[in-house]
C-alpha cells in the first residue's frame, strides 16, 4: 500500500488567496483525520471523518476553514481566504478504526501564506 | 478536560544507551487510551506503541517499552539499545474512551550521539 497520500508537499500563497489542500486515506481505511501543526500550538486535531462523514469539526478554528470527504478515497481542507498565521504544517491520517486506535499519517503539506 | 504533559523538552542519549521520556496525563475517565508517536526529520508521524488503560501489563515493541502506571496517571516511554535512527521528536498522546479528540503533549526532542 502507497500510504496515505497527501498534495501538494508545499504551498506557498498570498494572503487572501484560496488554498486546498489534498488527502487520500489508505485504501479500506474508515476514518480520516486532518491535523494541523505549528511551533506555538503542536499538534492539534482540526476535524475527524468516519466513514465519509465528519464526527468532530470543533478543532477547525475559523469559519474559513472547511473540509470535505465526498468518498472514502478523497479528502480536502479548504482555507478561504487564507491568511499569515494559517502557515503551518498540515496533516492527513487514517485509521482502520478511529482515534483509539493507530492513525497513519501522510507526509504533510507545509503551507506558508506570505 | 483532558491534559498531556511531557516535561522534558529535550532529551540526549548515546547509541545503545537506554532513555526514558516522560509524559504525565490528566483524566477523570477510567477508560482510555495512551500512545507514542515518533516525528523523525522527515516530519512522518509514525506511531511507536499503543497501551490501553484496562490493561496492566506495560506495552512492548521489541526496543520501545512503556510504564504505564495509571494511579499516578503517567506513561513513560524506554527505548533501549538506542540507534541513530532513533533521532526524533516523540509525542505522547491521550484519548479518553468517551471522547472524539485525541491530544497530543508538547513532544520531546531526542539527539542520539555516537
Amino acid at each position: 500500500d502507497a500510504g496515505v497520500i497527501q498534495s501538494p508537499r508545499h504551498e506557498v500563497t498570498e494572503m487572501g488567496q484560496e488554498v486546498t489542500l489534498r488527502c487520500k486515506p489508505i485504501s479500506g481505511h474508515n476514518s480520516l483525520f486532518w491535523y494541523r501543526q505549528t511551533m506555538m500550538r503542536g499538534l492539534e486535531l482540526l476535524i475527524y471523518f468516519n466513514n465519509n462523514v465528519p464526527i468532530d469539526d470543533s478543532g477547525m478554528p475559523e469559519d474559513r476553514f472547511s473540509a470535505k470527504m465526498p468518498n472514502a478515497s478523497f479528502s480536502t481542507l479548504k482555507i478561504q481566504p487564507s491568511e499569515p498565521r494559517d502557515s503551518a504544517v498540515y496533516f492527513c491520517a487514517s485509521s482502520l478504526r478511529g482515534l483509539r486506535y493507530e492513525q497513519y499519517f501522510g507526509p504533510g503539506t507545509r503551507l506558508t501564506v506570505t | 478536560a483532558q491534559t498531556v504533559t511531557q516535561s522534558q523538552p529535550e532529551m540526549s542519549v548515546q547509541e545503545a544507551e537506554t532513555v526514558t521520556l516522560s509524559c504525565t496525563y490528566d483524566t477523570s475517565e477510567s477508560n482510555y487510551y495512551l500512545f507514542w508517536y515518533k516525528q523523525p526529520p522527515s516530519r512522518q508521524m509514525i506511531l511507536v506503541i499503543r497501551q490501553e488503560a484496562y490493561k496492566q501489563q506495560n506495552a512492548t515493541e521489541n526496543r520501545f517499552s512503556v510504564n504505564f502506571q495509571k494511579a499516578a496517571k503517567s506513561f513513560s516511554l524506554k527505548i533501549s539499545d538506542s540507534q541513530l535512527g532513533d533521532t526524533a521528536m516523540y509525542f505522547c498522546a491521550f484519548i479518553a474512551g468517551t471522547a472524539s479528540k485525541l491530544t497530543f503533549g508538547t513532544g520531546t526532542r531526542l539527539q542520539v550521539t555516537l
